[in-house]
């Protein structure tokens, strides 16, 4: 099966400026995850969304970081406007399971959007 | 709350050497506890899971056991390899979300 598409697969942009990554998850995973991996760090939730509803955005910086996913297939992340901090590897990934369901159900990562912002 | 702790590298090894990372855990319920592998460029993949305590899992000559006496989940191999050189992280996942946490990653070098 294909796996999790995402694009771009590097962007540079300059502070203050705006960005936007985009997910395709695999067919019939409904739910969908956003995460942030800085360097030297582990992987960090962003958002998670439920077909087309948010589960969980409560480490979404909100005065910068905008997702959405319109019909519950494709999700879009977008960041405006840009810090230095915001330099990271954008990770999505995708699952079977909803929320509160067991781990055996697959979850697949895309090979994320690596950001530098200078 | 749910966090990981992982060994600290970046480890050197030669090739055909022992390998150990170690990972502790907290989480509150029972969770699931994975290991993830990223090489140079990649994205991660999935090593090894275990999804209730005793469990082994293993992979590639990887192992590892989830022993919750001492919430644990260390990683080990017998004989690495040149082409094992990568990022290893330890993730747990809860029974109540669906999210993974994940330690800060461990970077292996395999010299031959």
């Amino acid at each position: 099966e294909a796996g999790v598409a995402q694009s771009p697969r590097y962007k540079i942009i300059e502070k203050r400026q705006s960005v936007a990554f985009w997910c395709n998850p695999i067919s019939g995973h409904a739910t969908l995850y956003w995460y942030q991996q800085i360097l030297g760090q582990g992987p960090k939730l962003l958002i998670q969304f439920q077909n087309n509803g948010v589960v969980d955005d409560s480490q979404l910086p909100k005065d910068r970081f905008s997702a959405e996913r319109l019909k519950g297939v494709d999700s879009t992340l977008k960041i405006q406007p840009a810090k230095l901090e915001d330099s990271a590897v954008y990770l999505c990934a995708s699952s079977l399971a909803g929320a509160g369901v067991g781990a055996n159900y697959g979850y697949t990562f895309g090979s994320g959007t690596r950001l530098t912002v200078v | 709350g749910n966090s990981v702790t992982q060994m600290e590298g970046p480890v050197t090894l030669s090739e055909e050497a022992f390998l150990t990372i170690n990972c502790t855990y907290t989480a509150t319920g029972y969770p699931s506890l994975f290991w993830y592998v990223q090489y140079p460029g990649e994205g991660l993949q999935l090593l090894l899971k275990a999804t209730k305590a005793d469990d082994k899992g293993s992979n590639k000559g990887f192992e590892a056991t989830y022993r919750k006496e001492t919430t644990s989940f260390h990683l080990e191999k017998g004989s690495v390899q040149v082409s094992d050189s990568a990022v290893y992280f330890c993730a747990l996942r809860t029974n109540t979300g669906n999210q993974f946490y994940f330690g800060t990653g461990t970077s292996l070098t395999v010299i031959p």
